[in-house]
């Protein structure tokens, strides 16, 4: 795969800072969200979710942050190193009965890591 | 184990013509996505088929369509492409049971299809 590109905003940090991507879902229904990162020449690879009856989750050195108020998503990726550089993508899905996946995509937001 | 295939890596067709992309899922992932990536749209979802039925569908023309076969293999099908059909072509598959809400989705590397 390779990633989106032409009109994405870039977010640019200096290795070992923390990053801070941030994402505006849609739909108030929605009760999974997830970050997928995406790097030149692969398919988008999973990150981190969170259920909607959650506002924080944290793994190994990211963050999903939810605020449902404003439909609000971020990702907060701590000391960040030069292979965190990709696209970064959120994702919201509905569930329903009987189960199964409809993902609706951010737009997706570039992280560059500056040496 | 193997992650999710897809063939061929990279097509080109003109208008008019139709296309099959396919896709394995990892072994035992019974749920199998597809989804269109293009610079101005972003990442779209098209369809998801489980046990062989399409179980969610996105917002494309009938154009596009596809099937799941028994072994969980899945292709899609476009039909009469259009320009705006040149894109990323992205499987994702999940275990993905009857139960309500998401399950993990892993991605494929996509199939390039450009029209000319």
């Amino acid at each position: 795969g390779e990633s989106v590109g032409l009109h994405l905003p870039t977010l640019s940090v200096q290795e070992g800072d923390n990053s801070i991507i941030n994402c505006a879902y849609s739909n108030s229904a929605s009760d999974y969200f997830i970050w997928y990162k995406q790097e030149s020449g692969k398919g988008p690879q999973f990150i981190i979710d969170i259920r909607s009856n959650m506002d924080k989750r944290q793994g190994q050195r990211v963050t999903v942050l939810l605020n449902k108020t404003v439909k609000h998503l971020s990702l907060q990726i701590a000391a960040t190193q030069p292979g965190d550089s990709a696209v970064y993508f959120c994702a919201e899905n509905i569930g329903k009965a009987g189960g199964g996946n409809k993902l609706t995509f951010g737009t997706g937001t570039q992280l560059k890591v500056e040496l | 184990k193997a992650g999710v295939t897809q063939t061929p890596r990279y097509l080109i067709k003109t208008r008019g013509q139709q296309v099959t992309l396919s896709c394995s899922p990892i072994s035992g992932h019974r749920s199998v996505s597809w989804y269109q990536q293009t610079p101005g749209q972003g990442l779209q979802f098209l369809f998801e088929y489980f046990s062989e039925t399409q179980r969610n569908k996105g917002n494309f023309p009938g154009r596009f369509s596809g099937r799941q076969f028994s072994n969980s293999r899945s292709e899609m099908n476009v039909s009469t492409l259009e320009l705006g059909d040149s894109a990323l072509y992205l499987c994702a598959s999940s275990l993905s049971g009857s139960g309500w809400g998401y399950n993990e989705q892993f991605f494929g590397p996509g199939t390039r299809l450009t029209v000319l």
